[in-house]
């Protein structure tokens, strides 16, 4: 099926530092989310995006909608062990364009690690 | 918990063995999805419905899926004849119109 093009596929980090990863689409998207996933649970909702250029924050996280909403961008701040995890973009595709509305696209999945 | 809950967390059944997984969305939730994920992917879009209505199933649905949701609440999907390349993570999403899905935790189906 379609997937998101998700990038980096993994990121090796220390404590502390920042990390940003992205997805990209050949197709506009109507909203965006980003969702975080731990090992045999399912997928933790953490930022929704509606509008193309906003740009939201949830404590140390803030993505944003790129303006031609084909693309979405995730930053994670300070990172901590507890930010391990494989992190997903999702789309939801515009209804105006006559694909069905409500169903998400994801991305294959950016698995982070984090070193103490 | 107010939360998407999903049962059994995880299933082990025998090849050409029929299951059926339940999921119970947020209460106000009209929407609800199904999805597949396999390992190292990203979730699949299998079927949606809005109130009791399936409006939508994809192709990756084959005629082996069957996914009811009768009064619109809680939902059921069952897979008849179970394959090996059946084994993946169900999951299920709700959400109100606005379009945030609320996940739950999976149901793991190994086949044997």
């Amino acid at each position: 099926g379609q997937q998101l093009n998700q990038s980096p596929q993994s990121m090796f980090i220390q404590e502390g530092e920042d990390v940003s990863m992205n997805c990209t689409s050949s197709s506009i998207f109507n909203t965006w989310l980003w969702y975080k996933q731990d090992p045999g649970e399912g997928p933790v909702l953490l930022i929704a995006l509606y509008k193309a250029g906003e740009l939201t924050s949830n404590g140390r996280l803030t993505a944003q909608f790129g303006i031609t909403r084909k693309d979405s961008f995730l930053n994670i701040s300070a990172s901590i062990p507890s930010d391990v995890g494989i992190y997903f973009c999702a789309g939801q595709p515009d209804p105006a364009g006559g694909t069905s509305y409500g169903k998400l696209t994801f991305g294959q999945g950016t698995i982070l690690t984090v070193h103490p | 918990d107010t939360g998407v809950s999903q049962d059994p967390r995880h299933k082990i059944t025998k090849r050409g063995q029929n299951v059926t997984f339940r999921c119970d969305p947020i209460s106000e939730h009209n929407r609800l999805y199904w999805y597949r994920q396999t390992l190292g992917q990203g979730p699949e879009f299998l079927t949606y419905f809005q109130n009791e209505a399936q409006l939508e199933k994809s192709r990756l649905l084959s005629d082996r899926f069957s996914a009811e949701r009768p009064k619109g609440s809680f939902s059921t999907l069952e897979i008849q004849r179970t394959e090996q390349g059946d084994s993946a993570m169900y999951l299920c999403a709700s959400s109100l119109s606005n379009g945030e899905q609320y996940f739950g935790p999976g149901t793991r189906l190994t086949v044997t």
